[in-house]
């Protein structure tokens, strides 16, 4: 069966500080990858997907970016965080191609405070 | 462009039925989706509707209209642990494997 990991469960950052959050699947292979961020109270906003090594698509400019050096491993970083970094940072997985449906599942979260 | 609305907060009764509607806006469509959330937690999938009618899954049931661009959830026999949000997603059009969410209703569920 698949499962998905993601660490940091929390994290309590100063602002200008950096950030890497990692997620990794298992029991899959060429999964698509996902980073959303759920603001308190607010829905998903796709923040970066992933169809393959190296390949990122990115949605929203921001000052975060997302790298996937592994098949199965999906990163989140910053440089330098600003206060509307706060949020929830959810990464999740879908089969892609061949997918019918192409059902999301999602790793536990990682809660991010940024003071 | 795409749009999806939903009810921001419900509430009701443990043992009774809700309906919890999404109505979207899209050019292209290709199946809905539906996602519960526990607060602090991640979304789970739910249930996934392509073509109209109703998908019935145990308590939960799911339905899809698309010349109305319409779909509701409904919850039978609720039960305290059905209190969360609940999530109706869509995909994009501008972007293969990409998904459009919904801001969620939140469901109370009161004994």
């Amino acid at each position: 069966s698949q499962t998905i990991h993601q660490w940091p469960a929390t994290l309590v950052q100063p602002v200008g500080s950096p950030l890497s959050l990692e997620c990794t699947v298992e029991g899959t292979s060429n999964p698509n990858l996902y980073w959303y961020r759920q603001a308190a109270g607010r829905g998903l906003q796709l923040l970066f997907y992933s169809v393959g090594i190296g390949q990122i698509s990115s949605e929203v400019p921001q000052n975060l970016s997302a790298s996937r050096p592994q098949d199965r491993q999906f990163i989140l970083s910053s440089k330098k965080l600003l206060l509307s970094d706060s949020g929830f940072y959810l990464c999740a997985w879908s089969v892609g191609i061949g997918g019918s449906p192409d059902t999301q599942y999602f790793g536990p979260g990682t809660r991010l405070t940024v003071l | 462009g795409q749009n999806i609305d939903q009810p921001t907060e419900m509430t009701a009764t443990e043992g009774a039925i809700v309906q919890i509607n999404c109505t979207y806006q899209t050019s292209g469509f290709n199946g809905l989706f539906w996602y519960q959330q526990h607060a602090g937690e991640a979304p789970t999938f739910l249930s996934y509707n392509v073509l109209d009618g109703l998908e019935e899954k145990g308590r939960f049931s799911s339905f899809l209209s698309r010349s109305k661009g319409y779909s509701y959830l409904l919850l039978k026999e609720l039960q305290m642990k059905d209190s969360a949000s609940y999530l109706c997603a869509v995909p994009s059009t501008s972007g293969t494997y990409k998904y459009i969410f919904g801001t969620g209703t939140r469901l109370k569920v009161l004994a």
